[in-house]
């Protein structure tokens, strides 16, 4: 069965750059959600997109932004990178079936790493 | 904030006892579900229960939902090595279908 995809698996910047991640969702899912994940730390949500409409938001920095795109692939843009961004970011994905929320299917996430 | 604590941060067994595990939050619910995450990788999906609902089976998996006293616990009977993880509770608000904020976690040892 096809899986959430994210990609870069890792990824290497510089303080000040900026990064892009990618997350293709299981099809036919219609929420997105983005979380970020430091060191043993539990996920912090960032945003979610419900039919490529932002849905709810979190604790993303405003240096951050995201989108969801037509064909429901989404992306999360980070710019003016600061070292704390140094995370796990893991994108997920589920059928949301109304107003119930579904159970998230998660990818494998995307390692930042700021120096 | 949406979430309490977990309770506790870590926990070790031998293989074979039974491991529980709670979580508390704060706000109304819509749904409680449980995650576990080996280290680094993706959460993988447990169990949800909706807010109606008190208690909740899925093979060595027993969750329960106390809504008065906006806490769940998650029972893993005759524990295996391989479920040795870290384990999550998420929730969502009745008006934030899909603001899923998770909880602090517990690591699980489960020694041999």
């Amino acid at each position: 069965a096809a899986g959430v995809i994210q990609s870069p698996r890792h990824l290497i910047k510089e303080k000040r750059e900026t990064a892009t991640l990618k997350c293709y969702p299981i099809p036919r899912h219609d929420t997105v959600y983005w979380y970020q994940q430091g060191p043993g730390q539990d996920p912090q949500f960032l945003i979610s997109f419900y039919e490529k409409m932002q849905s709810d938001k979190g604790s993303i920095p405003d240096r951050f932004s995201a989108q969801q795109f037509s064909d429901y692939h989404s992306e999360l843009n980070m710019s003016s990178l600061e070292l704390g961004d140094s995370a796990l970011y893991f994108c997920a994905s589920s059928l949301r079936a109304g107003v119930r929320t579904g159970e998230l299917f998660f990818g494998e996430g995307s390692r930042l790493t700021v120096l | 904030s949406q979430q309490g604590e977990e309770d506790p941060q870590a926990l070790s067994i031998q293989e074979g006892e039974n491991a529980t595990m709670n979580c508390s939050y704060k706000t109304s619910i819509n749904n409680l579900q449980w995650y576990r995450q080996n280290s680094g990788r993706g959460l993988v999906h447990l169990i949800l229960i909706r807010s109606n609902e008190r208690e909740k089976h899925s093979g060595r998996l027993r969750v329960t939902l106390d809504t008065s006293k906006k806490s769940s616990s998650l029972l893993i009977t005759a524990s295996r090595a391989a479920d040795t993880a870290s384990y999550f509770c998420a929730t969502d608000a009745p008006t934030s279908y899909d603001k899923v904020i998770f909880g602090p976690g517990t690591s699980l040892s489960v020694i041999p």
